[in-house]
Order: structure tokens, then sequence, then C-alpha cells
């Protein structure tokens, strides 16, 4: 069975510097899917980025990137000039594509603290 | 731009009690889920369906009953509420078909409290 794991509970990043969050997982699998989601003190759930397994180029959304080792089966999200407004709880998350698989796991979440 | 809708927001049951969260989306998403979220456990899957009809058990789904009559709709049942299910609960659904990405959109959330 796939797993995810965030070994990080809680990061703290100065404003305007960069903080990267880890995730592993683990699957057999050659194809899939991998997510990162924001969770703000509203608890409303926002993605922040997705990245496909087949392609080798990091996924990028403005000051969010991402440093995909597939053979390491490594998935970490890369803040930059981080804003007060980042402060939340961030979840990895791994789904298979096949057909009828529709099952999301996630990780346990790395809480990010933004210190002014 | 409703998107998904779960209500309540916020219930109190005492133990024993039954209730129902309800979840409906309009974005005609094939896969709808739900989830229970816990300090330190992150997000865990309860059940889940593919479509009108079909539904599934995902990893914690005792105590727990779904029911998939519409596309829309994918209400979550508290058979007998016991105090181990205090959680925030989310409703999530997803695209399966045409190429999609597979994204989850989530709803906001449901606390409950069994005392």
């Amino acid at each position: 069975a796939q797993t995810v794991t965030q070994s990080q509970p809680e990061m703290s990043v100065q404003e305007a510097e960069t903080v990267t969050l880890s995730c592993t997982y683990d699957t057999s699998e050659s194809d899939y899917y991998l997510f990162w989601y924001k969770q703000p003190p509203s608890r409303q759930m926002i993605l922040v980025i997705r990245q496909e397994a087949y392609k080798q180029q990091n996924a990028t959304e403005n000051r969010f990137s991402v440093n995909f080792q597939k053979a390491a089966k490594s998935f970490s999200l890369k803040i930059s000039d981080s804003q007060l407004g980042d402060a939340a709880m961030y979840f990895c998350a791994y789904r298979s594509p096949l057909s009828g698989t529709y099952k999301y796991i996630f990780g346990t979440g790395t809480r990010l603290k933004v210190l002014a | 731009n409703a998107g998904v809708t779960q209500t309540p927001k916020f219930q109190v049951l005492k133990t024993g009690q039954s209730m129902t969260l309800q979840c409906a989306q309009d974005m005609n998403h094939e896969y709808m889920s739900w989830y229970r979220q816990d300090p330190g456990m992150g997000l865990r899957l309860i059940h889940y369906s593919v479509g009108a009809g079909i539904t599934d058990q995902g990893e914690v789904p005792n105590g727990y009953n779904v029911s998939r009559s519409t596309t829309e709709d994918f209400p979550l049942r508290l058979l007998s509420a016991a105090p181990s299910q205090t959680s925030v609960y989310f409703c999530a659904s997803s695209k399966t078909s045409g190429g999609a990405s597979g994204e989850l959109f989530f709803g906001e959330g449901s606390r409950l409290t069994v005392l």
C-alpha cells in the first residue's frame, strides 16, 4: 500500500526568506500524481501545486515550486519570499492514476509559521 | 461558484445519537469522498464514490454509512455517534474523466463534537 510521510510536524521561516517542506512517499507504481495542499486557519483546503510523475520537469506556481526526485520518492515544496499569508498547515498527497483507484493518501501535515 | 458545499459546519451530538453530514457539488464530478481530520493524523479516508450508485470503503469506515443516489450528493451518516468520532470532516470531489489531473476540491469542513 502507498504511504506518504511528512517528517516535519512544524517549521518556521522569517518573512521574505525561503523554506522547504519535505515529503516522501512509498509506492510500487511508476505513474501517479502528487499534490501539495494548504490549509490556513480558515480550515479550507487549497491546492498549491501538483506534479505528474511522468513529467521530469519540476512544477512551479509563482513563489511555490517542487523538487521532485522520482527515484528517491521525494516531493519537497519550496516557498520563496515567504509571506505572512503562507502560514498554514501543508499536506502532501499521493494519488494513483489507475482507473478505478481513486484513493488519495495524505501525509500528516507540516505546520508552517511565518515570523515577521 | 458554489463548488463543494457541506452542512452543517458545526454540530454537537450526544453519544448514541445519529446524524447526517450533507455534501453537494455542482461541478459534475464523478468522484466524491469523505475524510476525517484529527490532530497529528492528517486526513484519513472514510468512504468514497466514483459515481451514482457506487460506493466503497476507505481507511476508517467503521461507524459511518454513505450512499450516492445522484452525481451531486454524497451524504455521510453517523449511525450511533461515539466520542471517538469527534473530528473535523471534509467532503471532497474530483473529476476522473477526460484527462483530468485529479485535483481534489474540498468543502469547508464540518466540526463534530460527540459528548
